[in-house]
């Protein structure tokens, strides 16, 4: 695709349910981040792919987060047991290879725990 | 990283240059200095990197002092649609072997107003 694609765009849940929330990255994009943002804050990194190689997870807040990313493209990053802290925009970023700079966000899924 | 410190809001005059200032004093030799912006609703769009050298391409130019303590993101003729929060990060190269673990950590960026 022509950019970073996520699903969806926004999401409203209740509290103790579990969500997924889906990014496709732009087409032979070698890595994949995760970041979510609260309401007037700055980014918050969560989980990075690059590769075949183990994700680093040094960012995930708990144990009810967990991300996967399959074939090297699609990632999903799932939130259990949801919480009302956890209500944010979350936000999908690819990066070519390892010889380029450049991340490539996407617009975000805004989820909203009620 | 090094910790970057930016002002907190800016305001220019449309048509006007803005120029938004970052000090990372604790910048080591081999890290870069990136700007990404970030427009209300949407995910960070890249703008500009360097090292010690200034740079300029089609969005931006960036200059950076002699000893790398602090660099300055140029908007020569800022436009409304330049309205944004500016994020400005230092970290080691992406294309450096192994370096693609760290992640890009954001600040709270200045928030630039552009002003009719």
């Amino acid at each position: 695709g022509a950019g970073v694609s996520q699903s969806p765009s926004n999401k409203v849940t209740e509290k103790g349910k579990d969500v997924e929330l889906r990014c496709d990255p732009i087409s032979g994009h070698t890595a994949l981040y995760w970041y979510r943002q609260s309401l007037g804050q700055g980014l918050e990194f969560l989980i990075y792919f690059q590769g075949n190689s183990a994700p680093d997870k040094s960012g995930l807040p708990s144990d009810r987060f967990s991300a996967e990313r399959t074939g090297g493209s699609v990632s999903t990053l799932t939130i259990q047991r949801t919480q009302q802290e956890d209500s944010a925009v979350y936000l999908c970023a690819s990066r070519r290879d390892s010889a380029n700079e450049k991340l490539f966000f996407g617009s975000g899924t805004q989820l909203s725990v009620l | 990283d090094a910790k970057t410190t930016q002002p907190t809001s800016m305001d220019c005059a449309e048509g006007r240059a803005a120029n938004l200032p970052c000090n990372h004093s604790t910048i080591s030799g081999n890290e870069y200095v990136y700007w990404y912006r970030q427009i209300h609703s949407q995910g960070p769009q890249y703008i500009i990197h360097g090292l010690k050298n200034n740079e300029t391409n089609e969005m931006a130019s960036l200059i950076i002092t002699e000893d790398r303590k602090s660099s300055t993101l140029i908007l020569p003729h800022a436009t409304l649609r330049d309205t944004a929060v500016y994020y400005c990060i230092v970290r080691i190269r992406f294309v450096i072997m192994n370096s693609g673990n760290t992640p890009l950590v954001f600040g709270k960026g200045t928030r630039l107003s552009v002003i009719a």
